[in-house]
């Protein structure tokens, strides 16, 4: 049981290049989630998905887009990465509503980008 | 919008004594809080949870939480830190509750605690 599986675990980017981070999941969940993690600031929202097909802003999404093609996948990307998008990128879903995860996020195990 | 403050970055302590990680959040409407723990190198996984009901929630590992509406507070504690204890430790809330809600989250700056043989 993979749980939350994101890729690529490490990617080094130059300034303006593009790219994708991906994530999956295989818990059968609605929700999905994507944060930003820097030193001191904890975590950040930048997208989240309600279900297949649509996606909402979060507290921090300029600069980043999203897709939610299906109910198990929902990728992040950079257009044109800048080096105040260096950070570690994680996907997380939510536990079933009427659950004993009710309110519990899973998360993967993170994605850890440097832009030069 | 909601703020949360972890007002200690680092907390280091020798096993087996107790531990109190403090938490305080600004809202004025009802919250929904959260601790979680990150390992090295790792996602972070849920630790406790206060959605409704008892103030003072508790984690299957020793520790124990307790919402504290009149301080907008929810202190992490245990009474004999192991070892294995070693992370770092987040504490999040939502105003939201339902839905797609309770996944967002705002988390405070996190503590890192040690412990120490």
């Amino acid at each position: 049981n993979a749980g939350v599986t994101q890729t690529p675990k490490f990617q080094v980017l130059k300034t303006g290049q593009s790219m994708t981070l991906q994530c999956a999941q295989d818990m059968n969940h609605n929700s999905m989630y994507w944060y930003r993690q820097d030193p001191g600031m904890g975590l950040r929202l930048i997208y989240y998905s309600a279900s297949e097909g649509t996606t909402d802003k979060g507290e921090v999404p300029n600069g980043y887009n999203v897709s939610r093609l299906n109910k198990r996948e929902f990728s992040l990307r950079l257009e044109s990465a800048a080096p105040s998008q260096t950070s570690v990128y994680f996907c997380a879903t939510l536990g079933r509503p009427g659950t004993p995860n009710t309110g519990e996020l899973f998360f993967g195990e993170g994605s850890r980008l440097t832009v030069l | 919008a909601q703020s949360v403050t972890q007002l200690d970055s680092q907390v280091p302590v020798f096993e087996e004594a107790p531990v109190e990680l403090r938490c305080n959040y600004s809202s004025s409407v009802s919250v929904y809080l959260f601790w979680y723990v990150q390992y090295p190198n790792q996602g972070l996984q849920l630790l406790l949870k206060y959605l409704s009901g008892s103030t003072l929630v508790e984690s299957i590992n020793g520790f124990e939480a307790e919402f504290n509406k009149s301080q907008t507070s929810f202190h992490l504690r245990k009474p004999s830190v192991h070892i294995s204890d070693t992370a770092e430790y987040f504490c999040a809330v939502t105003l939201g509750a339902g839905g797609t809600s309770y996944g967002k989250l705002t988390f405070g700056q996190g503590t890192i605690l040690t412990v120490h043989p």
